[in-house]
């Protein structure tokens, strides 16, 4: 079946504008998480999505970050007023949680911040 | 909390040769344990996971894994290194609410 699909795939912005990444998690998949990767630095956790619970936000780097997830699918991440430092690769992950512990990840959205 | 560490930021290995990405962690429980691939312009791929069952953990492309608990080690190894196995490798560590925590990363260089 179709694994975890993200868009764009790179996407070049001005410093100071907003951006919106998106992630279509498997299906079936109650769990999903957004983690970004900067240049030279390894994964960071940003955001965690479980059912229809309060989002775990406890790695968002500031208020300028934010992400939804409607209807338990799809999920948005948006970054406002973006800055020369959120230039990373941003990347989804889905999992089964209660059967799977495993995570799926998407192929990254390449975000530069001119 | 828990965290990663990857000791070696760059390893250079002849195609034949044997590979060693080595990983250290720190958990405050029994912890779940996973090694990622990335290839270049290509998403993460997991390699292989312990999950508290067999030490010995045997992955994909013929990459293994052993959970040393004594040493907070979980190195990963494969007996003859491949050109396509030349890509970034990350040891991840699963915590609360299900997060993973990444290590910086390796990057696997195979020589001719």
């Amino acid at each position: 079946g179709a694994g975890v699909s993200q868009s764009p795939s790179n996407k070049v912005t001005e410093k100071g504008k907003d951006v919106e990444l998106r992630c279509d998690p498997i299906s079936g998949h109650t769990a999903l998480y957004w983690y970004r990767q900067s240049l030279g630095q390894g994964l960071e956790f940003l955001i965690y999505f479980q059912g229809n619970s309060a989002p775990d936000k406890s790695g968002l780097p500031s208020d300028r970050f934010s992400a939804e997830r409607t209807g338990g699918s799809v999920s948005t991440l948006t970054i406002q007023r973006t800055q020369q430092e959120d230039s990373a690769v941003y990347l989804c992950a889905s999992s089964l949680v209660h059967r799977d512990e495993t995570q799926y990840f998407g192929p990254g959205t390449r975000l530069l911040v001119l | 909390a828990q965290s990663v560490t990857q000791l070696d930021s760059h390893v250079s290995v002849s195609e034949g040769t044997p590979v060693l990405l080595r990983c250290n962690y720190s958990s405050s429980y029994s912890p779940s344990l996973f090694w990622y691939v990335q290839h270049p312009n290509k998403g993460l791929q997991l390699l292989l996971k312990y999950t508290s069952a067999a030490t010995l953990v045997k992955g994909i492309n013929g990459f293994e894994a052993e959970f040393k608990k004594s040493e907070t080690s979980f190195h990963l190894t494969k007996p003859s290194a491949h050109m396509s196995d030349a890509a970034e490798y990350f040891c991840v560590v699963e915590g609360s609410a299900r997060q993973l925590t990444f290590g910086s990363g390796t990057q696997l260089t195979v020589l001719p």
